[in-house]
């Protein structure tokens, strides 16, 4: 039973353009959100969060929006670089599970020069 | 400033050995957490230790423990393998025993390769 649901494997987008990266979850007690990207061959590195009291977050080129009555977050990137390329974990926090991250699957995010 | 350092970094085992995996957290973290990362699924939480005692444990078997050292290092031992636990295993420090924001560090990763 996936509490967190990324359910679009993969999204290419033009250099320039905005990456829109979607996250779906069903537990309601959940209190914050992260973002985070992860590179081959290395370890997941945090990108942006949220607290469940806000409804955006924005830091530099990431922003990120955060719907509780539909149980949805997506992460914005603007302007997107090539650089960017790699796999987007959503993941989540709280809601009884204390000091540990449930993740979603992953998007893996292509950006064309 | 080192950052989480994990090893091995890649091993092969064949089927029913033992595992024992390695964890230094960065410096002055006292949280160490363990994540399995099968291939196409995110992170799967598997253990949580902050100051040498456990916080939290994931859905995982009895074949799967750990522990955490006076110097904040940990092992993560899985018995009797079986093909299933082939994975990228992910070690996480933190300075606090719970998540806000963002502040859990990944390592690199142990590549397990079960045959």
């Amino acid at each position: 039973d996936q509490q967190v649901k990324q359910n679009s494997p993969s999204l290419s987008v033009q250099e320039g353009r905005i990456s829109i990266l979607n996250c779906d979850y069903t537990n309601s007690m959940f209190d914050y959100f992260l973002w985070y990207k992860k590179y081959p061959a290395e370890g997941p590195t945090f990108l942006i969060s949220i607290s469940s009291i806000k409804d955006k977050n924005e830091d530099g080129r990431f922003t990120v929006f955060l719907n509780k009555s539909a149980k949805h977050l997506s992460l914005h990137i603007v302007p997107s670089q090539p650089g960017d390329s790699a796999v987007y974990f959503c993941a989540a926090s709280g809601g009884g599970s204390q000091g540990n991250l449930i993740f979603g699957k992953g998007t893996k995010l292509s950006v064309k020069p | 400033d080192a950052g989480v350092t994990q090893s091995p970094t890649h091993l092969i085992k064949t089927r029913g050995q033992h595992v024992t995996l390695r964890c230094s957290p960065i410096s002055g973290h006292k949280s160490v957490s363990w994540y399995q990362q099968v291939l196409g699924q995110g992170p799967q939480f598997i253990f949580q230790y902050y100051e040498k005692e456990e916080r939290g444990r994931g859905n995982f078997p009895d074949r799967f423990s750990a522990r955490q050292f006076p110097n904040y290092s940990s092992e993560l031992n899985v018995n009797a393998l079986l093909l299933g636990d082939s994975a990228l295993y992910l070690c996480a420090s933190s300075s606090r025993p719970t998540i806000v924001t963002g502040e859990l560090f990944f390592g690199e990763g142990s590549r397990l390769t079960v045959l």
